[in-house]
């Protein structure tokens, strides 16, 4: 069975430090891969998607990136934190077959002080 | 229009009632519509599905009402539990334009069933 990993489960960071989180799915391969950004309380931002190796796509303009170093693994990144990043930090997958779901990890609780 | 509207944005409903989600679009051209379960600090889990080809779908106590001439699909949830106190998040998707499976989400409902 698939299954989606996603470390750290929270993270304190001050401002201006550097990001890195990262995601992995095991059990499928060339799987479309999603990071989304919950606010408290609010609805999910989708930040970046990818469906190969080395192709992303950006849909918010933002301080923060995204990589596919492997087939199974994506990586958000950040150079120097804001304030405003703050947020619970959400990666998915789906096959990317027709009319599949996304299947969510546990998320990153990302506090910036 | 990108757009999924969901409400009621909280919902209040007593153990064993009918707990009911509303969500409208507007782009014809969505054909994938699941919703999606989220407890406090989890990644959503997807619920139940459904395609526009289909006017309901059951599973268990979840039902997804699907209306394609009013462009609305809507969640009950029958015999209405504590343990189903959680977000909502209803969604929408296009398939075809080159397989993302980008999905559009609702703002979500916060559902909290009182025992």
């Amino acid at each position: 069975s698939q299954t989606i990993h996603q470390w750290p489960a929270t993270l304190v960071q001050p401002v201006g430090s550097p990001l890195s989180l990262e995601c992995t799915v095991e059990g499928t391969s060339n799987p479309n891969l999603y990071w989304y950004r919950q606010a408290a309380g609010r609805g999910l931002q989708l930040l970046f998607y990818s469906v190969g190796i080395g192709q992303i796509s950006s849909e918010v303009p933002q301080n923060l990136s995204a990589s596919r170093p492997q087939d199974r693994q994506f990586i958000l990144s950040s150079k120097k934190l804001l304030l405003s990043d703050s947020g619970f930090y959400l990666c998915a997958w789906t096959s990317g077959q027709y009319n599949q779901p996304q299947h969510f990890g546990d998320g990153t609780r990302l506090s910036i002080l | 229009q990108q757009q999924v509207k969901q409400s009621p944005q909280s919902l209040i409903v007593q153990k064993g009632g009918i707990s009911i989600i509303n969500c409208a679009y507007e782009n014809t051209a969505f054909d994938y519509f699941p919703w999606y379960q989220q407890f406090p600090g989890k990644g959503p889990a997807l619920l139940i599905a459904i395609r526009p080809d289909v006017s309901e779908k059951k599973e268990g106590r979840f039902t997804i009402s699907f209306n394609k001439s009013a462009k609305q699909f809507s969640l009950h949830i029958m015999d209405s539990q504590p343990g189903d106190s959680a977000t909502y998040f209803c969604a929408a998707s296009i398939h075809g334009s080159g397989n993302t499976g980008k999905l559009i989400f609702g703002q979500g409902t916060t559902l909290q069933v009182k025992p």
